[in-house]
């Protein structure tokens, strides 16, 4: 059973940066074709893509978030952390990380964490 | 980028009613579109895959059809707990995109 489960802070002032980590289970980050990435969904609006990392450490970023994004894994800890530089108010949203199959589409979510930035 | 839009933004329907909602690619994305069903204070899940392909545990009435740059999500029959947003998502190309949402209420 595929389980995946966001945490870190609910709230940032602006410029800060976000730590976000991802811990799943069911899977191996280190199996041939297996991703995991974030997505977020401000409120109200629609799902954005962020970024995702796949087993063999292949990295991609959205090119408007590009800049102040990094993602990293941890395959010993089964988990995932993305960061985000100078948070702004308009990111805030909530934030989901994901289970990528096939380099196509996610098939497992996190239950998703809300992060409010504001001073 | 390639944009997707989804029609129509909202649509209030009755128990039982079928539906159809639409997804506009901007270019060409053979198959790769994929449909998630968003409820409030709950993560998405994964509808259809490559445009008609079921979802084990999704029910029937939920299916998916088109190619290239057209497609359609379609409920057959709804239900009381279909109420949600439906998103679709294009895997063709990065960055990955969604559409803006369909909202569908039931009366």
């Amino acid at each position: 059973q595929i389980t995946l489960k966001e945490s870190g802070p609910t709230l940032v002032k602006p410029t800060q940066t976000l730590t976000l980590t991802c811990t799943f289970s069911g899977f191996s980050l280190s199996t041939t074709g297996v991703g995991v990435g974030w997505i977020r969904q401000p409120p109200g609006k629609a799902l954005e893509w962020i970024a995702v990392i796949y087993w063999d450490d292949d990295k991609r970023y959205s090119p408007s978030l590009n800049s102040r994004l990094t993602i990293t894994k941890d395959t010993s800890k089964n988990q995932v952390v993305l960061t985000m530089t100078n948070m702004d108010p308009v990111d805030t949203a909530t934030y989901y990380c994901a289970h990528r199959r096939e380099y196509s589409f996610f098939d497992y979510w996190g239950q998703g964490t809300l992060v409010t930035v504001s001073s | 980028e390639i944009v997707l839009t989804q029609s129509p933004d909202f649509q209030s329907v009755t128990p039982k009613e079928k539906l159809t909602i639409t997804c506009r690619a901007s270019q060409y994305i053979g198959t790769s579109l994929h449909w998630y069903q968003k409820k409030p204070d709950r993560s998405p899940t994964l509808l259809i895959k490559y445009a008609s392909q079921s979802i084990s545990g999704v029910p029937s009435r939920f299916s998916g059809s088109g190619s290239g740059t057209d497609f359609t999500l379609t409920i057959d029959g709804l239900e009381a707990e279909d109420a949600a947003a439906y998103y679709c998502h294009q895997s063709s190309s990065l960055p990955w995109t969604f559409g803006q949402g369909t909202k569908v209420e039931i009366k």
